[in-house]
């Protein structure tokens, strides 16, 4: 198992596009976890599934971005209309279950230009 | 709502000098304690935890840290720092009995100088 693989890993996009981002978790890890890190900041958490069901969102998950899970395998997240403020490295994680080790990726860093 | 701060934002040190990297939380329920490490375009790593049990919990790498209920923080040491440990490192709280739920501080830059 090679971990929590994240694609792409840098995505550099124009202002007022849409971009989707993939997350590949750990095998048979059922809960899966959405962070935003921004420059000088840690990571702040954005949604979580566990299986296909998204059971939280944050409030920085604004109308512009929505994730999915449809499979309860891999996710997706999908930013519309990025703004500059978009500009972050999107982390994704895993885990077994609730009470389980969370295992991250390497991360997706998205330039809003 | 629960909160995380570290309060060094950078941490120079010289090699095999020691290191403590502060953070305290605030939570009125019991809470799963983290550190993880950052290096430069990498994700994070998972450095040690507490969930329960013994106050003190050790790293492999030769970090330890002790949870203090009475005084909310969970200080991350190690007695001898090499130049290899230089990187970003986050405490973090786990709410709702899970690791994955996490609120993060903002983060310590330790710099390890030879």
């Amino acid at each position: 198992d090679t971990g929590v693989s994240q694609d792409p890993r840098h995505k550099i996009t124009k202002r007022g596009q849409n971009v989707t981002f993939r997350c590949d978790p750990i095998s048979e890890h059922n809960r899966l976890y959405w962070y935003r890190q921004t420059l000088g900041q840690g990571p702040e958490f954005l949604t979580y599934f566990q299986n296909e069901a998204q059971l939280e969102k944050s409030r920085l998950l604004s109308d512009r971005f929505s994730a999915e899970r449809p499979k309860g395998s891999f996710s997706t997240l999908e930013i519309q209309r990025t703004e500059q403020g978009d500009s972050a490295m999107y982390l994704c994680a895993s885990s077994l279950g609730q009470g389980s080790e969370a295992f991250f990726g390497q991360g997706t860093r998205l330039t809003v230009v | 709502a629960q909160s995380v701060t570290q309060l060094d934002s950078q941490v120079p040190v010289f090699e095999e000098a020691p290191v403590e990297l502060r953070c305290n939380y605030s939570s009125s329920v019991s809470v799963y304690l983290f550190w993880y490490v950052q290096y430069p375009n990498q994700g994070l790593q998972l450095l040690l935890k507490y969930l329960s049990g013994s106050t003190l919990v050790e790293s492999i790498n030769g970090f330890e840290a002790e949870f203090n209920k009475s005084q909310t923080s969970f200080h991350l040491r190690k007695p001898s720092v090499h130049i290899s440990d230089t990187a970003e490192y986050f405490c973090a709280v786990g709410y709702g009995g899970s690791q994955g739920n996490l609120i993060f501080g903002k983060g310590t830059k330790l710099s390890v100088k030879p």
